[in-house]
């Protein structure tokens, strides 16, 4: 089964600072990559699909990027309100595997 | 609007059975396979299991291969998941979530609420 791994598992930064969170996957999966973001106690969101197009509604500070095995989500412009664990998952195939998080939290 | 409401969450003891149903709304659910994913507590997020749109191919995570049973009655909107020989590991909130359709791969882009499930002696 392919294995995703994300980077940092966490990290604090400052409100305006740009935020990069990366995922690699251990085999190849195309584009077939998905970002979510889920708030405490709350439900996961989708963010990203396709590796880089945003879902409807999401900010556009959020992008993604990347294809085969690197991919990256960056905020451009960190805001209060994404505080929040953010995953990475591969739905090209089964199992849809997530990445184990990267918790975000302001300093 | 998509709605997925999960429920059948509650406390059971190691070795008994549970299931979950999670009712759908807003789409044409029998155009849609269905997952559920768990996620234990202060953890991270695990694909549990699918089914796809017609119920005729089901995959699962190695973790509860063999114990959990996927399906779906799609006159009724419903998808299941039968889980039998509980063990402690297996205490997390349990989310079903909307896949790919008969075309297209999809991740998951409508999450019901989750429902817990806490097994304990």
């Amino acid at each position: 089964d392919i294995q995703m791994t994300q980077s940092p598992s966490s990290l604090s930064a400052s409100v305006g600072e740009r935020v990069t969170i990366t995922c690699r996957a251990s085999q190849g999966i195309s584009t077939y990559l998905a970002w979510y973001q889920q708030k405490p106690g709350k439900v996961p969101q989708l963010l990203i699909y396709a590796a880089s197009t945003l879902q409807s509604g999401v900010p556009s500070r959020f992008s993604g990027s990347g294809s085969g095995t690197d991919f990256t989500l960056t905020i451009s412009s960190l805001q209060p309100e994404d505080i929040a664990t953010y995953y990475c998952q591969k739905y090209g195939s089964v199992p849809r595997t997530f990445g184990q998080g990267t918790k975000v939290e302001i300093k | 609007q998509v709605q997925l409401v999960e429920s059948g969450g509650g406390v059971v003891q190691p070795g008994r059975s549970l299931r979950l149903s999670c009712a759908a709304s807003g789409f044409t659910f029998s155009s849609y396979a269905m997952h559920w994913v768990r996620q234990a507590p202060g953890k991270g997020l695990e694909w549990v299991a699918v089914i796809s749109y017609d119920g005729s191919n089901k995959n699962y995570a190695d973790s509860v291969k063999g114990r959990f049973t996927i399906s779906r009655d799609n006159s009724k909107n419903t998808v299941y998941v039968q889980m039998n020989s509980l063990r402690v590991e297996d205490t997390a909130v349990y989310y079903c979530a909307k896949g790919s359709s008969v075309t297209e791969k999809r991740p998951f882009d409508h999450w019901g609420q989750g429902t817990l499930v806490t097994v304990s002696s």
